[in-house]
């Protein structure tokens, strides 16, 4: 499955560096999402990008800040952040919400 | 906001019976109700999709049924196989609203 790639697949950093998640998707589609998916909550979102346009922010930390550059690429930049953040973040792609969202493989990510 | 609840938490089920799975949501004026399947280690996928305006949905073994007036809606796998074995979950999208709400997940086992 190649349609929607993540990299790196496994991160693990201290609490003080700055790393940055990349998702790249081929399918075309104008919508782009970030989720965390740990043993406590199994799927939350936590952005949504429109037409490269952020239209959610699920009260998530500043300690994440994504970006969209175009409508193919979405980064995760991630800094300061605290061992309960260690989970599997995974983006996806949809042409629009209401339409089926495609999952990448995900980065799992282990904060020490 | 959107609150979606799952249930149950998990489920086992011998094989070749069905398998049913319920979701409740809160919004009244959603109208996707998507399903997806998790399997150990890889991405969620759909599996089926229902919208508001219908209130069945069979795909083969897979069925979904929504009831509008108690908001809630179902999974029904039937014939069950040891490669349904994996997690589960319903999600929910609101009217006018970008973001898709998962439930909390049922890890579904098939006994052989």
């Amino acid at each position: 499955e190649t349609g929607v790639t993540q990299t790196p697949r496994h991160l693990v950093m201290g609490m003080t560096n700055k790393k940055s998640l990349k998702c790249e998707q081929h399918l075309g589609h104008n919508a782009m999402y970030w989720y965390k998916q740990s043993a406590k909550k199994p799927l939350e979102l936590m952005f949504v990008y429109s037409l490269e346009e952020r239209v959610e922010n699920n009260s998530v930390p500043s300690r994440f800040s994504p970006e969209c550059p175009n409508s193919s690429h979405l980064f995760l930049h991630l800094h300061t952040l605290q061992p309960e953040d260690s989970a599997l973040y995974l983006c996806a792609s949809s042409q629009e919400p209401r339409n089926e969202q495609f999952f990448g493989p995900g980065t799992r990510l282990t904060v020490l | 906001g959107e609150n979606v609840e799952q249930h149950p938490s998990t489920l086992s089920v011998q094989e070749g019976d069905s398998a049913v799975i319920k979701c409740t949501y809160s919004d009244s004026a959603s109208n996707y109700f998507p399903w997806y399947k998790q399997e150990l280690g890889k991405r969620p996928q759909l599996i089926i999709d229902i919208r508001s305006n219908v209130g069945e949905k069979k795909d083969q073994r897979i069925a979904v049924t929504l009831n509008k007036t108690a908001k809630h809606f179902s999974l029904h796998i039937t014939e069950t196989q040891p490669e349904d074995s994996a997690v589960y979950f319903c999600a929910v999208v609101g009217f006018g609203n970008e973001k898709l709400t998962f439930g909390t997940g049922t890890r579904l086992t098939i006994i052989p």
